[in-house]
């Protein structure tokens, strides 16, 4: 079993819609969640982080934390055919010293 | 301000080789992390440093190593280069450690012939 897993996809969906992109991870030690964007031949960006429980919300992103399931999703609203990318989840665990562990990413695509 | 900088932006190397990359952090962040990233997957952690100490450490060789300067920037070093070593090698900075956010440089393309 993966530590971070995500579905690969390609997700396609059409613009303006929800784009829905889900992560899981094995280790329930895990403490601080971080979603990126990848354009292809780019270098990642960060889009949002959560730590606790529950909903955070930025502009047309949301990202949902559960940790009792282990799973972070990131929900994008209006989508843009900019938004074609892939998206990364990572997940930070350790103290003291720290492993950051990313998925594999989910294509997203965006159909104008 | 400048973002998280690295350079070389391309490198091509023989195996057998050895390759320094450099990286440095934006101003004021105190963490450099190192990362892998073949394509078609994420990025693999290698190291993490802050205030010049080794603070995480992932699952590769000891042929890959790193170092962290008084001015925050770093280096990663990998010997005896393997065709396996080509990626594009990420840094990333950050405030500090533990639950800070990171941003990544544009990364270094390390090809190994």
């Amino acid at each position: 079993q993966k530590e971070v897993e995500q579905n690969s996809g390609p997700l396609s969906v059409p613009e303006g819609a929800i784009a829905s992109l889900n992560c899981t991870y094995s280790d329930r030690g895990s403490q601080s969640f971080f979603w990126y964007r990848q354009y292809s031949g780019k270098s990642p960006e960060l889009i949002m982080f959560i730590y606790s429980n529950g909903d955070k919300e930025d502009g047309r992103f949301t990202a949902q934390l559960n940790k009792a399931s282990q799973y972070v999703s990131l929900l994008i609203r209006d989508s843009q055919p900019s938004d074609s990318a892939t998206y990364l989840c990572a997940v930070i665990r350790g103290s003291g010293t720290y492993k950051y562990i990313f998925g594999t990413g989910t294509r997203l695509k965006v159909l104008a | 301000d400048a973002g998280v900088t690295q350079s070389p932006t391309h490198l091509i190397k023989t195996r057998g080789q050895h390759v320094t990359l450099r990286c440095s952090p934006i101003s004021g962040h105190k963490s450099v992390s190192w990362y892998q990233q073949v394509l078609g997957q994420g990025p693999q952690f290698i190291f993490q440093y802050y205030e010049k100490e080794e603070r995480g450490r992932g699952n590769f060789p000891d042929r890959f190593s790193a170092r962290q300067f008084p001015n925050y920037s770093s280096e990663l070093n990998v010997n005896a280069l393997l065709l396996g070593d080509s990626a594009l090698y990420l840094c990333a900075s950050s405030l500090e450690t533990s639950y800070n956010e990171q941003f990544f440089g544009p990364g270094t393309r390390l090809t190994v012939l």
